[in-house]
């Protein structure tokens, strides 16, 4: 079975400043790893995904996600917050193998504060 | 081209009645995804339609739901005897069938039971 796990209901951070959203998940095999966001009353969109290769994946509005295999974590990362990040931000994981389903992490809500 | 559209935007109903909700996904996508959001809570797994298998239908909570796919189109979720319990947005996503491959999610199914 797989999991993923969003430690933080919610995460407080001043503008300008770096955010950290922490994940971190567990597959039987090799995982792929995406990042989603929802803005409040949108749908979700794709942020940045990690499939093989460099252990840092750059994705949109500046986003970026470190691959740790030892640590088995995948936290989503940006030097300077804006208060537009505002929003609720999901990790996926799906395991490498088969067609397997995506399993979602319960969501961290991300607030800048100007 | 079009994304993923789901209809009706938003459906009022009374408790005990049937629901149907629609999802029309990316052409060419092959695997379909349907989630429950309650407010302000995370992605709840329903239903997985992955090409020709059988789907996975793991997370439906009760025989009251059951959904169906024609071919690698339309899809539809239904909800028997509908309780206030499943009040929520009914999120529809589809992808590529290739398993690293990001999801594409609808606008959403806003169910209100009454």
């Amino acid at each position: 079975a797989q999991s993923v796990a969003q430690p933080e209901d919610q995460v407080n951070v001043a503008e300008g400043n770096p955010l950290t959203v922490k994940c971190t998940y567990s597959v039987s095999g090799n995982p792929y790893l995406f990042w989603y966001v929802q803005y409040p009353n949108r749908g979700l969109q794709f942020l940045l995904k990690y499939i093989t290769g460099d252990n840092l994946v750059k994705g949109s509005y500046g986003f970026e996600a470190e691959f740790n295999k030892s640590q088995t974590s995948f936290h989503l990362k940006k030097p300077s917050a804006l208060v537009s990040d505002s929003a609720l931000y999901f990790c996926a994981v799906r395991d490498m193998g088969g067609y397997q389903k995506v399993t979602f992490g319960t969501g961290t809500k991300l607030q800048v504060i100007p | 081209g079009a994304g993923v559209s789901q209809s009706p935007s938003n459906k009022v109903t009374e408790k005990g009645k049937d629901v149907e909700l629609r999802c029309d996904p990316i052409s060419g996508h092959t695997a379909l995804y349907w989630y429950r959001q309650r407010l302000g809570q995370g992605l709840e797994f329903l239903i997985y339609f992955q090409g020709n298998s059988a789907p996975d239908k793991s997370g439906l909570p009760s025989d009251r739901f059951s959904a169906e796919r024609t071919g690698e189109s339309v899809s539809t979720l239904t909800i028997q005897r509908t309780q206030q319990e499943d009040s929520a947005v009914y999120l529809c996503a589809s992808s590529l069938l290739d398993s690293y491959n990001e999801q594409f999610f609808g606008p959403g199914t806003r169910l209100t039971v009454l």
